[in-house]
């Protein structure tokens, strides 16, 4: 079947320390999200990829970083500089803009 | 300007109908979608509407006009599994992102 996969589904790690959560899809989609959403908020956009080994800075890109090796694969990374990681971080992928998102169940990422 | 505006939260009753309100700034646009996220899951997909007009999908539907930059998802015959929050989205423009509102946290009353 064919879907996003994000993993772990928790995540903790301690203050200062850089974390890399994966997101895979088969989907063969081209483009690739990554989202923060805080409690009781909406989807604010970290970095997005139209094509692999490009990415784009979203509203709130510092502190984190992205790659795009290969198409399926769109991991973030949340450093340290990164004042309050603690947030439920949503992959998702379509064909462009003007394509529905599919979206991966998430990770929950708790910095103690 | 890309603000999308919603209510923050909504109740309604079981069996009953309800309607969730976007509004968007209209330059640059290309379409809206909705979509419905349960507390703690990840958004999934309702709805697309490029055209004005109104769009059903069994017990929802959606409404757009563009030269008023409005939507609204309609909801029918209210079932408690319709409790989540509903996103209302749009195409960026002339960059390749998606521009999401805050969503509607809808509550359902037996």
């Amino acid at each position: 079947d064919g879907g996003i996969t994000q993993s772990p589904k928790y995540l903790f790690r301690k203050e200062g320390q850089n974390v890399t959560l994966s997101c895979e899809q088969n989907l063969n989609h081209d483009a690739m999200y990554w989202y923060r959403q805080d409690p009781g908020q909406g989807l604010r956009l970290i970095y997005y990829s139209q094509i692999v080994n490009d990415f784009q800075k979203g509203d709130i890109a510092e502190g984190y970083s992205v790659s795009r090796e290969k198409k399926e694969s769109f991991p973030l990374t949340v450093t340290s500089a990164q004042k309050n990681p603690t947030a439920f971080y949503l992959c998702a992928s379509n064909n462009g803009p003007l394509d529905e998102q599919f979206f991966g169940p998430g990770t929950r990422l708790t910095v103690l | 300007g890309q603000n999308i505006d919603q209510p923050t939260e909504m109740t309604a009753t079981e069996g009953a109908i309800v309607q969730i309100n976007c509004t968007y700034q209209t330059s640059g646009f290309n379409g809206l979608f909705w979509y419905q996220q349960h507390a703690g899951e990840a958004p999934t997909f309702l709805s697309y509407n490029v055209l004005d007009g109104l769009e059903e999908k069994g017990r929802f539907s959606s409404f757009l006009s563009r030269s008023k930059g409005y939507s609204y998802l309609l909801l029918k015959e209210l079932q408690m599994k319709d409790s989540a929050s509903y996103l209302c989205a749009r195409p960026g423009g002339r960059d390749d992102k998606i521009i999401f509102g805050k969503g509607t946290r809808l509550h359902i009353l037996p």
